[in-house]
């Protein structure tokens, strides 16, 4: 299967910028999604990258470098409902129906 | 729309029983997805569907089975229960359609034990 990276935890206090990274394999990419989960919640998509650059969604942008075969989603003026696991997950061609492949998730504490 | 839909929220097994996780989605969607959740290991595919009558296994399919016979349902199967099967699952959808771009939308989960 595809490797997905990203760190386990992180910490950041509220009003910061957060910036999770995330590896992934690039033979055959086709797309990167990034998405929230609430402690016993479901995910919940935030945003995609196919192209090289930066994605901005209010206080949340995604970037993309297809040569590295790496993102992050940058989380700006955190708050504490921020507090979540974000999922890196990419799409890969040949493998039908649209597939993912997801990484174990960044779990983010946000602090006051 | 309600989306993504899942029954039961909770579930408690005895070994070797069977039970079927349903999953319905009111969205049209061609495209639909069985996961399963561990703690720390991230999502993991269980089977798949590209359209009603057709269904293909994902990445971890022993111990279920799944039907698709309607665009709206797509059940799980677990014939016969066993304590590696205690975990959360996500039932998730996608429209049809040649862009990657069209994310999945998950149901709200199902959360077995297995004892």
């Amino acid at each position: 299967g595809q490797n997905i990276d990203q760190p386990t935890e992180m910490t950041a206090t509220e009003g910061a910028i957060v910036q999770i990274n995330c590896t992934y394999q690039t033979s055959g990419f086709n797309g990167l999604f990034w998405y929230q989960q609430h402690a016993g919640e479901a995910p919940t998509f935030l945003s995609y990258n196919v192209l090289d650059g930066l994605e901005e969604k209010g206080r949340f942008s995604s970037f993309l470098s297809r040569s590295k075969g790496y993102s992050y989603l940058l989380l700006k003026e955190l708050q504490m409902k921020d507090s979540a696991s974000y999922l890196c997950a990419s799409s890969y061609s040949g493998a039908g129906s649209y597939q993912l492949t997801f990484g174990k998730g960044t779990k983010l504490s946000v602090i006051p | 729309n309600a989306g993504v839909t899942q029954t039961p929220k909770f579930r408690i097994l005895k070994i070797g029983q069977s039970m079927t996780l349903q999953c319905t989605q009111d969205m049209n969607h061609n495209y639909m997805y069985w996961y399963r959740q561990d703690p720390g290991m991230g999502l993991k595919l269980i089977y798949y569907s590209v359209g009603a009558g057709i269904t293909d296994k994902g990445e971890v399919p022993n111990g279920y089975n799944v039907s698709r016979s309607t665009t709206e349902d797509f059940p799980l199967r677990l014939e016969l229960a066993a304590p590696s099967q205690t975990s959360v699952y996500f039932c998730a959808s996608r429209a049809a359609g040649t862009s990657s771009s069209a994310p999945q939308y998950f149901g709200p989960g199902t959360r077995l034990t297995v004892l």
